[in-house]
């Protein structure tokens, strides 16, 4: 699988939208991008998944630039209860998941 | 839909025994499961992948003998920490997936410390 790259930490205000970014610059035109995230001491829980046209569902969008070679996770207005850790993963479906380090979300009141 | 639940949700148990962690799919069938190990302030390891009815797939690294997976059913994988020592403490965290899509959903995760 290809490797990503998360930064370590963000903070965001709450009710304001958290831009998560994710570079996977050696992606493969089959893989598609993932994005769990994982509340502390809880199992991780699915967010989003593209391949390369952005996507939106009922907790996030997911932008993907034209080359794949990084994406965006947006949460639009986040809230307390988002406080988390992000990971994005770069897979062909058929593959185990592969963890990285994420991204520790703080959201503030 | 696809809730996967694991029991015990924590165990504390003493060195040189074992323990059998239990994850189930409660409203579907999990054509694979998947085990995966997280200590304190890391990221989630995967363990194993199995498949019901066959023998389970161990990452580099996983004793497959202090390690038993079982995944008798289409709804129930057992993982057993044999022999445990404090060092095996740890989160265990199960998966599944449907086969209906490649999403892994997760169980809750259960805490183990060996005293």
């Amino acid at each position: 699988d290809a490797k990503t790259t998360q930064p370590p930490s963000m903070d965001c205000a709450e009710g304001r939208a958290a831009n998560l970014p994710c570079n996977h610059s050696t992606i493969s035109g089959n893989e598609y991008v993932y994005w769990y995230r994982q509340i502390h001491s809880q199992g991780p829980q699915y967010i989003i998944h593209g391949l390369k046209n952005n996507e939106t569902n009922e907790m996030a969008s997911l932008i993907i630039t034209e080359d794949r070679k990084s994406s965006t996770l947006i949460l639009p207005h986040a809230t307390l209860r988002d406080t988390a850790v992000y990971y994005c993963i770069v897979r062909v479906n058929t593959d185990k998941l592969i963890f990285g380090t994420g991204t520790r979300l703080q959201v503030f009141p | 839909g696809a809730v996967v639940s694991q029991h015990p949700s924590r165990v504390i148990c003493k060195s040189g025994t074992s323990v059998k962690i239990e994850c189930r799919s409660l409203d579907f069938q999990a054509t694979t499961m998947f085990w995966y190990r997280q200590f304190p302030k890391q990221s989630l390891m995967l363990m194993a992948t199995s498949n019901e009815g066959s023998k389970a797939t161990y990452e580099q690294g996983v004793e497959k003998d202090k390690f038993l997976i079982n995944h008798a059913s289409l709804t129930l994988s057992t993982l057993t920490v044999t022999s445990a020592h404090p060092e095996d403490s740890s989160f265990y965290i199960c998966s599944a997936t449907t086969g209906l899509s490649y999403e892994q959903y997760f169980g809750p995760g259960t805490r183990l410390t060996v005293t």
